[in-house]
């Protein structure tokens, strides 16, 4: 049960695209398309904004996506905008009922 | 609305115990699964336990089992956590968070209730 593996900081001007890798292992992200993604803001509730590695929950904006390549589950965000500006945690089924997230993302909108 | 309110967080000293407990509203709590969530400060999210409708099957992270308890009231719509044995490294906002097991994901988190161990 090791922590997923996410940058520690990504940086993106408003109205750019940026994308949040997720790297995991076989026994994770490589074998369940099970992948989440949360937005964190400062001293707040995470928020769910993937599921399934690609699915929007409602109310979840169009420029969030996700998407998975063998053990890397990634979170691209399009046309940013100030209020992007959060944290971003990835999580993903480890098997026997266990999860597991990643260590974080700070994203800056420069 | 979906709501979840954490309570009994605070400080406790190395080797104590502590039960938090989280109150949910809004929705049909005996229908679904529910979770901790810990975020230690200055650090990322990390899975605490799940807990299925009826609390007959309960899933802990390696590294607590044994330590922590997970347990509901769906009486009472509510969620537990017993932690014993604590220690410095359990210092940590603790989220209660709704698991939507259609998706597999925590779909709704509480504002978390914070635990310092500490001398």
């Amino acid at each position: 049960q090791s922590a997923l593996t996410q940058p520690a900081s990504v940086s993106g001007s408003p109205g750019q695209s940026i994308t949040i890798s997720c790297t995991g292992t076989s026994s994770d992200v490589g074998s369940y398309n099970l992948v989440s993604w949360y937005q964190q803001y400062p001293g707040k509730a995470p928020k769910l904004m993937i599921y399934e590695g690609s699915k929007r929950p409602s109310g979840v904006s169009y420029r969030f996506s996700g998407s998975r390549s063998g053990n890397t589950a990634s979170l691209t965000i399009s046309g940013l905008q100030a209020e992007d500006e959060a944290d971003y945690y990835c999580c993903s089924y480890a098997g026997s009922s266990t999860w597991v997230f990643g260590g974080g993302t700070k994203l800056t909108v420069l | 609305e979906v709501q979840l309110v954490e309570s009994g967080g605070g400080l406790v000293q190395p080797g104590g115990s502590l039960r938090l407990s989280c109150a949910a509203s809004g929705f049909t709590f005996r229908a679904y699964w529910m979770s901790w969530v810990r975020q230690a400060p200055g650090k990322g999210l990390e899975w605490v336990a799940n807990i299925n409708q009826d609390g007959s099957e309960k899933y802990y992270v390696d590294s607590l089992r044994g330590r922590f308890t997970i347990s509901r009231d769906n009486a009472k719509n509510s969620l537990d956590l017993q932690m014993n044995s604590l220690r410095a490294e359990d210092t940590a906002v603790y989220f209660c968070a709704r698991y939507r097991a259609q998706g597999q994901n925590f779909d709704y988190w509480g504002q978390g209730t914070l635990v310092t161990v500490s001398s």
